[in-house]
């Protein structure tokens, strides 16, 4: 069966640096995701992609943060300077299209910012 | 802030009772509310995507219903088992958000 997969699983990095979170989504979805969970907190929107471009953004996603899909199979978020808030589980999704549509999540990449 | 509200937080219940959890979400504007099931080190799977004020939807020992009027959903599972052990997370879609919002989620223990 088709999965969602990510990687790193685990990544710890010094606060300042530069971290890219890689996701292979199912090859015939068109709409991509990323969501996080800091520990004890709730699931929450990142940012949605289709077509190339960003369709919608959360209020977190700031400048600090990008994401690309260089090659057509991989999607990547881009966390340009991290900070100690930025500590979660980040999850990669995607889904045949919105809304109605199930989302197929990855397994999490845990980030942790010393 | 649009608020997605899940209870209980956690149950504990042996095997075989059934069970039941809520989650409570604007009644304005809804346009689809999704459950998923997330065991632990694993990823979130779907259960039901609902769309429909009234929709009822079964997989297996596991059913929900949803009331948009009123802003709710239930999920139930009978005859609990030790594998129905996981987090189940609701994760609702308004028509004026292009984005989920999801509930903390009900952690679900069956001791056999």
């Amino acid at each position: 069966e088709p999965e969602v997969t990510q990687t790193p699983s685990h990544q710890v990095t010094q606060m300042g640096q530069e971290v890219i979170l890689r996701c292979v989504p199912i090859s015939n979805h068109l709409y991509f995701y990323w969501y996080r969970q800091i520990l004890g907190q709730k699931v929450e929107f990142l940012v949605s992609f289709y077509n190339n471009e960003i369709s919608e953004k959360s209020e977190i996603f700031d400048d600090q943060f990008s994401v690309e899909r260089p090659d057509g199979s991989n999607f990547t978020l881009k966390i340009r300077s991290t900070k100690l808030e930025d500590s979660a589980m980040y999850f990669c999704a995607s889904s045949e299209g919105t809304s109605v549509w199930e989302l197929f999540f990855g397994e999490g990449s845990r980030l942790t910012v010393l | 802030i649009l608020n997605v509200e899940q209870s209980p937080q956690s149950l504990h219940v042996q095997e075989g009772d059934s069970t039941n959890f809520t989650c409570s979400f604007p009644s304005s504007n809804f346009y689809a509310l999704h459950w998923y099931r997330w065991e632990t080190a694993k990823s979130p799977e779907a259960l039901f995507v609902m769309t429909l004020n009234g929709d009822e939807k079964k997989k297996g020992r596991i059913s929900a219903t949803l009331n948009t009027k009123e802003g709710y959903s239930y999920l139930y599972i009978k005859g609990s088992q030790p594998e129905d052990s996981a987090t189940y997370l609701c994760a609702f879609f308004g028509n004026n958000f292009n984005k989920f919002y999801f509930g903390s989620g009900t952690k679900l223990n069956v001791k056999p």
